[in-house]
């Protein structure tokens, strides 16, 4: 499985972008990456996932670079309620153990 | 409401005792998983299982038993709990492989003393 390696923390300006990236410089070609978030001790919310193609949800946008190797997940416009930790995790198509590491926590400050 | 429940949400108990903290999905989710998440350390997998009576082991299976009899229901068991057992603990559940993904139940914290 690719291992992916994250900032430990970021701060953001309520109301401004986020950008968080993520590293996964041995991701295959079969791994999906995914973004969830969690927010205190709650269960971590699913955000979004890419394989190759940018993509865009109503909560956020992925930027894969075209050699696979590192992605950004974009909040556009962060608010107070987007503090939280976010963790980005190469998962593969077929079924095998899944990893997450310690995540970005990211505050988003008013 | 679609929803992954796990119960108990909180649990003291003593070294040894055996616990089950169960898991059910009302989605007819395939997979099914449980992980363990410490301070520093993020979420760690402990088992998953990919339909009925299939199961395999995560990155930190020890002092764990899992089993799937049911598709809705994936309980943890821990036969002798012990203190570095003490932990916050998540079950997921999702239609099936990728690109599907995996929805959280609300975590169940437990103490070992």
């Amino acid at each position: 499985d690719a291992k992916t390696t994250q900032p430990t923390s970021m701060d953001c300006a309520e109301g401004r972008a986020a950008n968080l990236p993520c590293n996964h410089s041995t991701i295959s070609g079969n791994e999906y990456v995914y973004w969830y978030r969690q927010i205190h001790s709650q269960g971590p919310q699913y955000i979004i996932h890419g394989l190759k193609n940018n993509e865009t949800n109503e909560m956020a946008s992925l930027i894969i670079t075209e050699d696979r190797k590192s992605s950004t997940l974009i909040l556009p416009h962060a608010t107070l309620r987007d503090t939280a930790v976010y963790y980005c995790i190469a998962v593969k198509t077929s079924y095998d153990k899944v990893i997450f590491g310690p995540g970005t926590s990211l505050s988003v400050i008013p | 409401e679609a929803q992954v429940t796990q119960n108990p949400r909180y649990l003291i108990t003593v070294t040894g005792k055996k616990l089950t903290v169960t898991c059910s999905q009302n989605m007819n989710h395939e997979y099914m998983s449980w992980y363990r998440q410490d301070p520093g350390l993020g979420l760690r997998q402990i088992y998953y299982s990919m339909n009925v009576e299939v199961t395999d082991k995560g990155d930190v299976p020890e002092g764990y038993k899992v089993s799937r009899k049911e598709k809705r229901n994936f309980p943890l068991i821990l036969e002798s709990p012990s203190p570095n057992q003490t932990s916050l603990y998540f079950c997921a559940s999702s239609p099936g492989q990728p690109p599907y993904e995996q929805y959280f139940g609300p975590g169940t914290r437990l103490t070992v003393t």
